[in-house]
């Protein structure tokens, strides 16, 4: 049974800085990891995808991946009060399953 | 890309009503689809999930049932809700085992 772990929060940072999300993961087979972004009151929208060790950037943010240490990071930078939201990590079947397993998420505020 | 279609957007039911939840996805065929229920300020609770046509597993065993009529279509049903029915329903579609992505959902209120 994989797991999946978040701090729930709230994690709350000033407007411009960093913010660091993290997820820790029990599935040491696991190959990729997605990010996913829910507004208050809305679904969950896809915003990153990383598939092997080390950094992948797509504007602001920035996916890490270690496998060694089964964690998964999120850093948005120059962060805005318009990325305050919940941030979930999920981990995506493996062979023979079709389920993927999410974090409960981390409550991020970011204040002007 | 594929475009899932979830209605209604919101729905009030008085306890021990039926309920119907459609989901239809466009811009794809054979996927996989999901149904998720959200409580208020918690995280994401798989109900069911369905790789084909009549193809359905339940992972929470409950008062709801799902159904696939057609390859695009996902049906969320109950005929009697209970009060702790109440929550945000999410479908979800995802080929292979790319990410999932959600329809907007529908949040269900139960007097």
């Amino acid at each position: 049974q994989k797991e999946v772990e978040q701090n729930s929060g709230p994690l709350s940072v000033p407007e411009g800085a960093i913010a660091s999300l993290n997820c820790t993961y029990s599935d040491r087979v696991s190959q990729s990891f997605f990010w996913y972004r829910q507004y208050s009151g809305k679904s969950p929208e896809l915003i990153m995808s990383i598939y092997s060790n080390g950094d992948k950037e797509d504007g602001r943010f920035t996916a890490q991946l270690n496998k060694a240490s089964q964690y998964v990071s999120l850093l948005i930078r120059d962060s805005q009060p318009s990325d305050s939201a919940t941030y979930l990590c999920a981990v995506p079947p493996g062979a023979g399953s079709y389920q993927l397993t999410f974090g409960k998420g981390t409550k991020l505020s970011v204040i002007p | 890309s594929q475009t899932i279609h979830q209605w209604p957007a919101t729905l009030v039911q008085p306890v021990g009503s039926p309920l119907s939840l459609e989901c239809t996805v466009e811009g794809t065929s054979n996927p996989n689809l999901y149904w998720y229920r959200q409580a208020a300020g918690r995280g994401l609770q798989l109900l069911f999930y369905s790789v084909g046509i009549g193809q359905i597993s339940s992972e929470v065993p409950q008062n709801l049932s799902a159904s696939r009529p057609q390859d695009r279509q996902f049906i969320l049903s109950s005929k009697k809700l209970l009060l702790s029915d109440s929550g945000f329903y999410l479908c979800a579609s995802a080929i292979n085992n790319q990410p999932q992505h959600f329809g907007d959902g529908t949040r269900l209120s139960i007097l």
